[in-house]
C-alpha cells in the first residue's frame, strides 16, 4: 500500500517570490510515480509534472520543478516566480509503474498568493 | 487532443432519489476511466476504475455503484441518494501514460 503525507495544509508566499510545497510518501513498490496536481477555484484537477522514481533527474516544467529524495522519500514542489494564478490546492500524488493503477492523494496544500 | 466531459455540472437532489452522473472521453481508445469523490475541503478517494467495457472496479463499498455500457462512456449511479453522498465527483482517464487526467467535476448536494 502506499501513502502520501502533506504537512502544510497551507501556505502563501508573495507575488514573484519562490514557494516550495513539501510532499513525503511510503511505498513498498520499487518502480512508481509521482505527480503534484493544482486543483484552482473551479475544482477541476490539472496535472502540473510528474516524477519517474527510477529517474534521478529531477522534473521540471517552466517555473514548476521538483525535489525528488528517493531515499527519504521526499517529493517536493517547487513553484518560481510565483503567480496570482499559482493560487490553488495542490495535491501530491503517487502510483505503482505496474499493477495497481490507483492514484494515492495526499490531503493537499492551500497555497496563497500575495499581491 | 483528449477531452473529458461531466455532466451534470451541479446537482441537487433529496434524499433518496436516484443518481446518474456520466462521463465521456474524446480522442483516445480504450482509456482507463475512473471515478473519485472529493468531499468538502478533503483530498480525493477513488471510488471506481474500469480498464474496459463491462470491468468495474470498486474501491469503496457504497450505496453508489458504475457502469461502462461504452469505450469512452463510464456511469456513476445509486438507486437511493444519502446524506453523505454529497460531494464534489470527479471523473479521470488515463491511457498509454501513467498520469490521470481529470474532468471538470459534478458538484452534489443532496438535501
Amino acid at each position: 500500500a502506499q501513502t502520501v503525507t502533506q504537512s502544510q495544509p497551507e501556505m502563501s508566499v508573495q507575488e514573484a517570490e519562490t514557494v516550495t510545497l513539501s510532499c513525503t510518501y511510503d511505498t513498498s513498490e520499487s518502480d512508481y510515480y509521482l505527480f503534484w496536481y493544482k486543483q484552482p477555484p473551479s475544482r477541476q484537477m490539472i496535472l502540473v509534472i510528474r516524477q519517474e522514481a527510477y529517474k534521478q533527474q529531477n522534473a521540471t516544467e517552466n517555473r514548476f520543478s521538483v525535489n525528488f529524495q528517493k531515499a527519504a522519500k521526499s517529493f517536493s514542489l517547487k513553484i518560481s516566480d510565483s503567480q496570482l494564478g499559482d493560487a490553488a490546492m495542490y495535491f501530491c500524488a503517487s502510483r505503482p509503474t505496474f499493477g495497481n493503477e490507483k492514484l494515492t492523494f495526499g490531503t493537499g496544500t492551500r497555497l496563497t498568493i500575495i499581491p | 487532443s483528449q477531452t473529458i466531459h461531466q455532466w451534470p455540472a451541479t446537482l441537487v437532489q433529496p434524499v433518496g432519489s436516484p443518481l446518474s452522473l456520466e462521463c465521456t472521453v474524446e480522442g483516445t481508445s480504450n482509456p482507463n476511466l475512473y471515478w473519485y469523490r472529493q468531499a468538502a475541503g478533503r483530498g480525493l478517494q477513488l471510488l471506481f476504475y474500469s480498464v474496459g467495457i463491462g470491468q468495474i472496479s470498486s474501491e469503496v463499498p457504497q450505496n453508489l455503484s458504475a457502469s461502462r455500457p461504452q469505450d469512452r462512456q463510464f456511469i456513476l449511479s445509486s438507486k437511493k441518494l444519502l446524506l453523505s453522498d454529497s460531494g464534489f465527483y470527479l471523473c479521470a482517464w488515463s491511457g498509454l501514460a501513467y498520469e490521470q487526467y481529470f474532468g471538470p467535476g459534478t458538484r452534489l448536494t443532496v438535501t
